[in-house]
């Protein structure tokens, strides 16, 4: 049973428009939610996270907005570039004391930036 | 402060044979996670270790096993590889568990013949 469900599974965008990606989560026991970047030969690395207290966060171009009731949350990534090319992992985790070091990831994005 | 190491970074082995993947996690990280990232099944989640203990369990058969030392550094081990074994196999250290700032180191990847 997948817990998380990303959407697209690729995405091309011009050089300074918007990317989406959006993930929707089953188990409403998910507290954290983050959002990880992976470039090929690379591990994933963390852009940026939320937890379900709050309904956005924003880190430079990229915000997360969280919408619990949906069970949904997405990553934007404001005036893109094509050095944000690269594959987007969401994730959600459970924690801290009962399942800690679980994490679900979902089933990635690729993200190619035209120039 | 030295990133997340994985070695061996590349490891061909044949099905039947096992295989040992060490992970150091970055200095002062107690918590060390597995993950299995393959391009039909994504990243997987195997185990996490957390001061020498298993502190958490991913749906993978007993041959996947791991274990901890108390330096933090991390061991994973497959025994009676498969075809299907053949992934990318990525570690994750962080200070004391994936509710907070992981940090991936780059893989081995290891393929089954």
């Amino acid at each position: 049973q997948q817990q998380v469900k990303q959407s697209p599974q690729s995405l091309i965008v011009q050089k300074g428009g918007i990317s989406i990606i959006n993930c929707a989560y089953e188990n409403t026991a998910f507290d954290y939610f983050p959002w990880y970047q992976q470039f090929p030969g690379k591990g994933p690395a963390l852009l940026i996270a939320i937890r379900p207290d709050v309904s956005e966060k924003k880190e430079g171009r990229f915000t997360i907005s969280f919408n619990k009731s949906a069970k949904q949350f997405s990553l934007h990534i404001m005036d893109s570039q094509p050095g944000d090319s690269a594959t987007y992992f969401c994730a959600a985790s459970i924690g801290p004391n009962t399942n800690a070091g679980k994490s679900t990831f979902g089933d990635g994005t690729t993200l190619t930036v035209k120039p | 402060k030295a990133g997340v190491t994985q070695t061996p970074r590349y490891l061909i082995k044949t099905r039947g044979q096992q295989v040992t993947l060490s992970c150091s996690p970055i200095s002062g990280h107690r918590s060390v996670s597995w993950y299995q990232q393959t391009p039909g099944q994504g990243l997987q989640f195997l185990f996490e270790y957390f001061s020498e203990t298993q502190r958490n369990k991913g749906n993978f058969p007993g041959r996947f096993s791991g274990r901890q030392f108390s330096n933090s550094r991390s061991e994973m081990n497959v025994s009676t590889l498969e075809l299907g074994d053949s992934a990318l196999y990525l570690c994750a250290s962080s200070l004391r568990g994936t509710q907070e700032t992981q940090y991936f180191g780059p893989g081995t990847r290891l393929l089954v013949l």
